[in-house]
């Protein structure tokens, strides 16, 4: 049973633009959120993360939205570059099973020149 | 500070082996949780060790086992493998304290490959 879900398997977008990558979660007890970025042959790494509290959270270029009416997050990349070629990974969890994440199958991001 | 580390690398195993997984978490982290990621698939909970008890288990049978030791390194065992035992596996290491959610740090993985 898939509670956490990212409908697009891959995204290209040029270097500058930005990048939004989307994701959909069905258990309405995930109460924080976060996004892990993977390249290849390394374990993912943390990039954001938001609490159910909060609609927005800002670091630099990334920033992450969170509608819990329609069980919907997004992350925004502005702007894009070429380094951010990876996968992305939406995860979620619930306060009472700290740490113990579920995933998103992943948005593979290219950024062209 | 060194990061999680994760041994082997790459593994390949036939199917009714068993098979151990080694990862040694980061400085000063007393927890660790293993993940298994299939092909084109998100990572999948596997569970989760604190301070040498396991502390949370996700949807995988009791073949999947582990340990984590005084040094808060940590094993995953698998018996009797399966096919669809075939994925990445990885850990990760955090430092939990009271209810605050601290950052897991992910170790590259071990590819294991069960012929």
């Amino acid at each position: 049973d898939q509670q956490v879900k990212q409908n697009s398997p891959s995204l290209s977008v040029q270097e500058g633009r930005i990048s939004i990558l989307n994701c959909d979660y069905t258990n309405s007890m995930f109460d924080y959120f976060l996004w892990y970025k993977k390249y290849p042959a390394e374990g993912p790494t943390f990039l954001i993360s938001i609490s159910s509290i909060k609609d927005k959270n800002e670091d630099g270029r990334f920033t992450v939205f969170l509608n819990k009416s329609a069980k919907h997050l997004s992350l925004h990349i502005v702007p894009s570059q070429p380094g951010d070629s990876a996968v992305y990974f939406c995860a979620a969890m619930t306060t009472d099973s700290w740490g113990k994440l579920q995933f998103g199958a992943g948005t593979q991001v290219v950024v062209t020149p | 500070e060194t990061g999680v580390t994760q041994s082997p690398t790459h593994l390949i195993k036939t199917r009714g082996q068993q098979v151990t997984l080694r990862c040694s978490s980061q400085s000063g982290h007393n927890t660790v949780s293993w993940y298994q990621q299939a092909l084109g698939q998100g990572p999948q909970f596997i569970f989760q060790y604190y301070r040498e008890e396991e502390n949370g288990r996700g949807n995988f049978p009791p073949r999947f086992s582990g340990l984590q030791f005084p040094n808060y390194s940590s094993e995953l065992n698998v018996n009797a493998l399966e096919l669809d035992d075939s994925a990445l596996y990885l850990c990760a290491s955090s430092y939990l304290a009271g209810v605050k959610y601290n950052e897991q740090f992910f170790g590259p993985g071990t590819r294991l490959t069960v012929l």
